[in-house]
């Protein structure tokens, strides 16, 4: 089945404390990308990444980190984090960057405590 | 920076009655995309809009493009309980960043 998984679902931690957030995709899509959701703003791009070791900051960067050493995963790294990046976070991935939809993971629904 | 605004940002309407939900956007694009998100779930793309004048239906929902006045509609036929959900319009500047809209969260009451 084509789909993008993020790990982990539901996640609460303590400010500061390192975390890894994975996304895998099986479409061998070229773009992949981050996105924080909060009420009232809708989705905002955290990084995208056009193919394997090209990544580029997207609207919000500022706090995360990413890698895309395989053209299937594309993990979101928060070294340091802080109550502001409490959020529901979701993984895309597409065929290119345009004119193609998005297949979107489950979600990550972080709290940072 | 690329701002999407989406109106309006709640929606209840009655079974079977007719609504538009609007997108505008503040830069040249010639790409829009619609996606609908059911309550705790991931996002689902809905339509691709890749010039201007485009138009694509599916089902109730019709979706339109008008790029010279930087404006998208979806439009809602006979609505029923089943489209209640959020919808985002988002649009691309460059063909690699993306800017969603705020979000439109449609209730169909009976």
């Amino acid at each position: 089945e084509a789909q993008v998984t993020q790990n982990p679902r539901y996640l609460i931690t303590v400010t500061g404390k390192k975390l890894t957030v994975t996304c895998s995709q099986n479409m061998n899509h070229e773009y992949m990308s981050w996105y924080r959701q909060d009420p009232g703003l809708g989705l905002r791009q955290i990084y995208y990444s056009m193919n394997v070791e090209v990544t580029d900051k997207g609207d919000v960067p500022e706090g995360y980190k990413v890698s895309r050493k395989e053209k299937r995963n594309f993990p979101l790294i928060l070294e340091s984090p802080s109550p502001n990046q409490t959020s529901l976070y979701f993984c895309a991935s597409s065929p290119q960057a345009w004119d193609t939809e998005a297949f979107f993971g489950q979600g990550t629904r972080l709290t940072v405590v | 920076e690329l701002k999407v605004e989406q109106n309006p940002l709640f929606l209840s309407m009655q079974e079977e009655k007719n609504y538009t939900i609007y997108c505008n956007y503040s830069t040249t694009s010639d790409r829009l995309y619609w996606y609908r998100q059911d309550p705790g779930k991931s996002l689902e793309s809905l339509f691709v809009l890749l010039s201007n004048g485009a138009v694509k239906q599916e089902g109730r929902l019709m979706a339109s493009l008008d790029t010279k006045a930087r404006l998208s509609t979806l439009h809602i036929t006979a609505a029923v309980h089943d489209l209640s959900a959020t919808y985002f319009c988002a649009v691309d500047s460059t063909g690699n960043q993306f800017y969603f809209g705020t979000g439109t969260s449609l209730t169909v009451i009976p």
